[in-house]
């Protein structure tokens, strides 16, 4: 078993919908959870970015974490065609501890 | 924001050749840096981690002695590739870190696309 799980998809929505990514693991030592988004041949980019349980929002995105479950999720409001890309949750004990991956989730918004 | 800089972003080598890739913090002191590798269509899968001052930590089934890391300064870490072949073509990623885990930490470069030939 992985220690971090997620739907690889590929997950084609229409455009204003809201998307749904999520992620669970295993290792109850993490403590900081993230949602990178990496767009074809670029390094990935910060998008969210949760310390325990509990929800961040920042524009059209949530993050949401609930640790009892070992559940992690990205919620996307409104989607835009140029949030079309891979989203990749990764988490880590702190510390500056490696970061581990999920296997991401291909992302498609159609007009 | 933190900005990490890697260069280049693609190079083409021969087979044998050795190829240096360079990723530097460029507003912090990453006391830590990660190199990742990424195959087409799948997550990143880390190489080594590198302290400032310290040898690299290999991940199992990363060869050291191909995978040279340099981590000597708190803004820069290198990776060379030594007696590339065409199987160590990929895409390489590297990864800096302040030592906290907030917002700022950990920074992605954008990538170095590897071909050898």
């Amino acid at each position: 078993q992985k220690e971090v799980e997620q739907d690889p998809g590929p997950l084609s929505v229409p455009e204003g919908a809201i998307v749904s990514l999520n992620c669970t693991y295993s290792n109850s030592a993490f403590q900081y959870f993230m949602w990178y988004r990496q767009y074809s041949r670029k390094g990935p980019e910060l998008l969210m970015y949760t310390y325990s349980s509990g929800n961040k929002e920042d524009g059209r995105f949530t993050a949401q974490v609930d640790k009892s479950s070992k559940y992690i999720s990205l919620f996307i409001r409104d989607s835009q065609p140029s949030d079309s890309a891979t989203y990749l949750c990764a988490m880590t004990p702190g510390g500056g501890n490696k970061l581990t991956f999920g296997t991401g989730t291909q992302l498609k918004v159609e007009l | 924001g933190a900005v990490v800089s890697q260069h280049p972003s693609w190079v083409i080598c021969k087979s044998g050749t050795s190829v240096k890739i360079e990723c530097r913090s460029l507003d912090f002191q990453a006391t830590t840096m990660f190199w990742y590798r990424q195959f087409p269509k799948q997550s990143l899968m880390l190489m080594a981690t590198s302290n400032e001052g310290s040898k690299a930590t290999y991940e199992q089934g990363v060869e050291k002695d191909k995978f040279l890391i340099n981590h000597a300064s708190l803004t820069l870490s290198t990776l060379t590739v030594t007696s590339a072949h065409p199987e160590d073509s990929s895409f390489y990623i590297c990864s800096a870190n302040q030592g906290t885990g907030g917002d700022y930490g950990y920074t992605f470069g954008s990538g170095t696309r590897l071909t050898v030939v």
